[in-house]
């Protein structure tokens, strides 16, 4: 089966950093999705990681970790448009490449 | 237009009625998808398309009929529905199954009263 915890909320402040974190256990591994979900929209891609290390967009970056089971999304330069749902989603093995969602992380950012 | 849309954004139907959901896709993609969203839940992968054939159902009562009639466009017939189906229901598509990122619609929210 397949096993993703992320915290169930967190809150910032505008301009700082954040760190969300996913840790997982599935049956084989075929890559690490996040998306962002504002409320009452479409979830929307952020990053992609199947291999160890951290992939920087912008003021998004995502760290994997394979032996540890463990990813997580930095947000740097918060703003208030940042204030959404964060999903992980982990790609297993087996033949089946449908990535299985973590309930998703509610990010709240105050002035 | 480009993108996944689905119509209609907003339903409030009575567990004896019968609706459908429409979802297209105008990116060129292989494979659909239709989620449910539950408060507190996880996404909740209901069924994948490839090609237009159904390649995955995830034990969804029967009462959720999907369609495929070409690459672009995805049904899903309601009937008979219970509140707890209640939800957000997302499509999304991707290049092929499973193997490439998925692009989701805005959802419809249902209601059943």
């Amino acid at each position: 089966g397949q096993n993703i915890d992320q915290p169930t909320e967190m809150t910032a402040t505008e301009g700082a950093i954040v760190q969300i974190n996913c840790t997982y256990q599935t049956s084989g591994f075929n890559g690490l999705f996040w998306y962002q979900q504002h409320a009452g929209e479409a979830p929307t891609f952020l990053s992609y990681n199947v291999l160890d290390g951290l992939e920087e967009k912008g003021r998004f970056s995502s760290f994997l970790s394979r032996s540890k089971g463990y990813s997580y999304l930095l947000l740097k330069e918060l703003q208030m448009k940042d204030s959404a749902s964060y999903l992980c989603a982990v790609r297993g093995g087996g033949g089946s490449y449908i990535p299985t969602f973590g309930r998703g992380t509610s990010l709240i950012v105050h002035p | 237009e480009t993108g996944v849309t689905q119509t209609p954004r907003h339903l409030v139907m009575g567990m004896t009625n019968k609706k459908s959901l429409k979802c297209e896709q105008h990116l060129g993609h292989n494979a659909m998808y239709w989620y449910k969203q539950s408060a507190k839940k996880p996404l909740e992968l209901m069924f994948v398309y490839s090609l237009e054939e159904r390649v995955e159902n995830n034990s969804v009562p029967s009462r959720f009929s999907p369609e495929c009639p070409n690459s672009s466009h995805l049904f899903l017939h309601l009937h008979t529905l219970q509140p707890e189906d209640s939800a957000l229901y997302l499509c999304a598509s991707s290049q092929d199954r499973g193997r490439e990122t998925q692009y989701f619609g805005p959802g419809t929210r249902l209601l059943v009263l």
